[in-house]
This record gives C-alpha cells, structure tokens and sequence, in this order.
C-alpha cells in the first residue's frame, strides 16, 4: 500500500518562494501508472486541486496557480515535490500530496497533510 | 467559490438516512462518470469513501452509497452512526478550460 509523507517549512515570508516535498513509501514512483498530486486546503475551506505530475515529468496544473506553480519529480528519491513563488497571506493552508492511478478518476492515497503559514 | 456546490451542513439522528447533494455543471458532474466523495475527519487527511459515482473502496462500509443524477451526484449515509460525524466533499474530472479537477465547497455532518 502506497504512503505520502509531506515534509517543508512551516512558516514562509511573503513574496517567497514555498516549498514541499512529498515522499513515497510502498510504491515505485519509476514505475510509473500514478499521477502524483498537491492539493490544498485554506483554514476551515474546501479542498483545491494544485496540480500533478507523472513520472515520465508531464505535469498538469490549476490554471489559478499556473504561473506560480511548479511540481517536480525525483524518482532516485521516490519523491515529488511542490513549488510555489510569490506567495502572500492567501496561500496559508495545509497543503496534501496524493495519488491517483493513471486510469482512475478519483485521489486514493494521501498524506496527512502539512500547514504552511505565510507570514512575515 | 467553490466550483461544485454542496450544502454547508446537514445533520441526523443515529440509525436515520441523510443525503449530501453535490451540483455542477455539465462540464464536471453532468459530463462523467468520475465523481468520488471524500470523509474527512478534523485533523485528519481526507479518506476516499466513493469513486466513479457509486463505487465504494474496500474497506468503505456498505452504508454509503453514492449516485448521479444529471448535474447533481448525492451521498447517502443510511443507519447514521456517532463516527460518521465529518465534513464530506465531492469531487469531479472536469473539461472545463484546461482545470482537471475539481471539489465542492464541503458539507459538515453532525449526528445528533
């Protein structure tokens, strides 16, 4: 069974660049079927899709945070990760890495999720 | 504004039937076969509980089921019990523009 462990800062300064890293346990991210994702979640909102990755570095991302967004993948790690530039209050919120296989349409696997708080 | 709508709360007594309503558009809901509908407890990370409309993930008990009808794709929780207390959010494969996904605004369930 696939785990996601989300590791980062948890404090990030206006107009910085946050950064997370999701690693993969129980599963082969080279071995490929997954899309490998970040979604978020402001403080008492719903959920927001951020973006995913596949293994071979094809990424797809929310349109809103498209020119802010980047995902990565390490796969000599067995992680992906998150980047997002130019932050501001608005983008506190715990942020989750999940999976879904590539032929399905739903999130499977999560992490437990970290809180990142933009903040001076 | 979230792009599915959902009611914000509903609520019901132990061994009652509820249902959570998720309305989108013919982009998202309408459009396929791919809405699923997530548990999350407070603190915790969301627990997938239905996926592709009305299938449900072993291990997920028997008294959720989920359906679709046009727009709008339903939650049922019948025989209500304490533990099922969570917020629950829909989710959907969208077309619309180049967004591949989206969620409801989620509604909190309180077991009276």
């Amino acid at each position: 069974q696939v785990q996601l462990q989300e590791s980062g800062p948890g404090l990030v300064k206006p107009s910085q660049t946050l950064s997370l890293t999701c690693t993969v346990s129980g599963g082969s991210i080279s071995s490929g079927g997954y899309y490998w994702s970040w979604i978020r979640q402001h403080p008492g909102k719903g959920l927001e899709w951020i973006g995913y990755i596949y293994y071979s570095g094809s990424t797809y991302y929310n349109p809103s945070l498209k020119s802010r967004v980047t995902i990565s993948v390490d796969t000599s790690k067995n992680q992906f990760s998150l980047k997002l530039s130019s932050v501001t209050a608005a983008d506190t919120a715990v942020y989750y890495c999940a999976s879904r296989e590539a032929w399905d349409y739903y999130f499977d696997y999560w992490g437990q999720g970290t809180l990142v708080t933009v903040s001076s | 504004q979230s792009a599915l709508t959902q009611p914000a709360s509903v609520s019901g007594s132990p061994g009652q039937s509820i249902t959570i309503s998720c309305t989108g558009t013919s982009s998202d809901v309408g459009g396929y076969n791919y809405v699923s509908w997530y548990q999350q407890h407070p603190g915790k990370a969301p627990k997938l509980m239905i996926y592709e409309v009305s299938n449900r993930p072993s291990g997920v008990s028997n008294r959720f089921s989920g359906s679709k009808s046009g727009n709008t794709a339903s939650l049922t929780i019948s025989g209500l019990q304490a533990e099922d207390e969570a917020d629950y959010y829909c989710s959907s494969y969208t077309s619309s523009s180049t967004l591949d996904w989206v969620f409801g605004g989620g509604t909190k369930l309180t077991v009276l």
